[in-house]
């Protein structure tokens, strides 16, 4: 079955404290993507991915890093989270112009 | 980026038809018009997609306007399940597309039973 998994998907944690959340697909896309949803504000692309080792801003890349050393994984670094990093985070795979998956979501709270 | 208009709710009886408009007057010739939607507590969901001719799939049907203007998503019979924020998305399939999908506010569709 076609899947793209997060983990984890809620998180409470500190400013401050280094987490990632990982992002991992099956179905052998080169395009990945991190977007945030929040109220109002809808959801907006963090970073992107057009292949391994490619990686690049979207709309709103600061206080986050990624990295994509093999094909299936893109995982989301926060080196030191801050509040107004609370939020909804999806991870999307697909083929650009076309259809895109999104992830169940990770659910972050930065206290 | 091109921008979309929809409205900001719709309502529909179980089993009827949903008609969702969507308005998209700068489009580019080599924007494709997509439809997501995110049910409650989900990741947002692929619907369909088109350039230029309507389009058909086990989910919906997607009606373009001949001069690309507007488009409308089709849900043949509403069931409480479709019930979700409906999302109309330009993606440009040029050489430079990046992938990035542009969500508005979409269309808050409720069915009623």
């Amino acid at each position: 079955e076609a899947q793209v998994t997060q983990n984890p998907r809620y998180l409470i944690t500190v400013t401050g404290k280094k987490l990632t959340v990982t992002c991992s697909q099956n179905m052998n896309h080169e395009y990945m993507s991190w977007y945030r949803q929040d109220p109002g504000l809808g959801l907006r692309q963090i970073y992107y991915s057009m292949n391994v080792e490619v990686t690049d801003k979207g709309d709103v890349p600061e206080g986050y890093k990624v990295s994509r050393k093999e094909k299936r994984n893109f995982p989301l670094i926060l080196e030191s989270p801050s509040p107004n990093q609370t939020s909804l985070y999806f991870c999307a795979t697909g083929g650009g112009a076309y259809e895109q998956y999104f992830g169940p979501g990770t659910r972050l709270t930065v206290t | 980026d091109a921008k979309t208009t929809q409205p900001n709710s719709m309502e529909s009886n179980e089993e009827e038809p949903v008609h969702l408009p969507c308005n998209h007057s700068t489009i580019s010739g080599t924007d494709y018009i997509h439809w997501y939607r995110q049910l409650p507590s989900q990741g947002p969901e692929y619907v369909i997609h088109g350039l230029t001719s309507n389009v058909n799939n086990r989910m919906a049907s997607l009606a373009i306007a001949e001069d690309r203007k507007s488009s409308t998503l089709i849900l043949h019979r509403a069931t409480l399940r479709d019930a979700a924020v409906y999302y109309c998305i330009l993606n440009s399939g040029g050489s430079g597309n990046t992938g990035k999908l542009i969500f508005g506010q979409g269309t808050t569709l409720q069915v009623k039973p």
